[in-house]
């Protein structure tokens, strides 16, 4: 099993609609949680980091949940631009900074 | 420099071949790693350090890989005697602080190599 799952994608949604995204990780230990987007044949870059008290960015939501050990990543009124790959992210504890990710789920915004 | 720079951003390689992969971060970031990305798949950890100390290598999928950064800045990620499993994308990436807390990994556009 993978330290860090996503559900497969592709996801495709229509303009405007709401799309969630779920990460689970296997590492209790973990101590800090990211999502990145990566478009196509670019690198990845960091979407917002992921606290336990939630946190929004606009139309972007992130929660995690320690106790089921998923973090999540809502987008609402998904816009053409948000076509891209979403990558979470999960810093274990004590190994020197490094980031384990998961596999990325395409998203693919319709108009 | 204003971001992380790779070098080249293309390589070729006929199977059998060594390549050297050059990495510049940005100017004062302690951390660097390098990841490993197959088509269709997230990053995959490869090796990292801080500052000139390669403090975990546990990612390097045999020992034909090596990686290097004598100075604390640039650094060499090399494959040797290439196989077509190593066809992939190689993303560099460095954060200012070492360790967990301030880690906000900042990419290169990766070097994108094809082993024929």
């Amino acid at each position: 099993r993978k330290e860090v799952e996503q559900d497969p994608g592709p996801f495709n949604v229509p303009e405007g609609a709401t799309v969630a995204f779920n990460c689970t990780y296997s590492n209790s230990a973990s101590q800090s949680f990211f999502w990145y987007r990566q478009d196509c044949r670019k690198e990845p870059k960091l979407l917002m980091s992921v606290y336990s008290s939630g946190n929004e960015d606009g139309r972007f939501t992130a929660q995690l949940n320690r106790a089921s050990q998923y973090i999540s990543l809502l987008i609402r009124d998904s816009k053409l631009s948000d076509s891209a790959t979403y990558l979470c992210a999960v810093l274990p504890y004590n190994q020197g900074g490094k980031l384990i990710f998961g596999q990325g789920t395409e998203l693919s915004v319709k108009p | 420099g204003a971001g992380v720079s790779q070098s080249p951003r293309y390589k070729v390689a006929k199977r059998g071949q060594d390549v050297a992969l050059r990495c510049d971060p940005i100017s004062g970031h302690v951390s660097l790693f390098w990841y490993q990305q197959a088509l269709g798949q997230g990053p995959e950890f490869l090796t990292y350090f801080q500052n000139e100390a390669q403090l975990d290598k546990s990612g390097l999928p045999s020992d034909r890989f090596f990686a290097e950064r004598p100075e604390g800045s640039v650094s060499t990620l090399k494959i040797q005697r290439t196989q077509q499993e190593d066809s992939a994308v190689y993303l560099c990436a460095s954060s200012l602080h070492p360790g967990p807390g301030a880690n906000v990994l900042t990419f290169g556009a990766g070097s994108r190599l094809t082993v024929l």
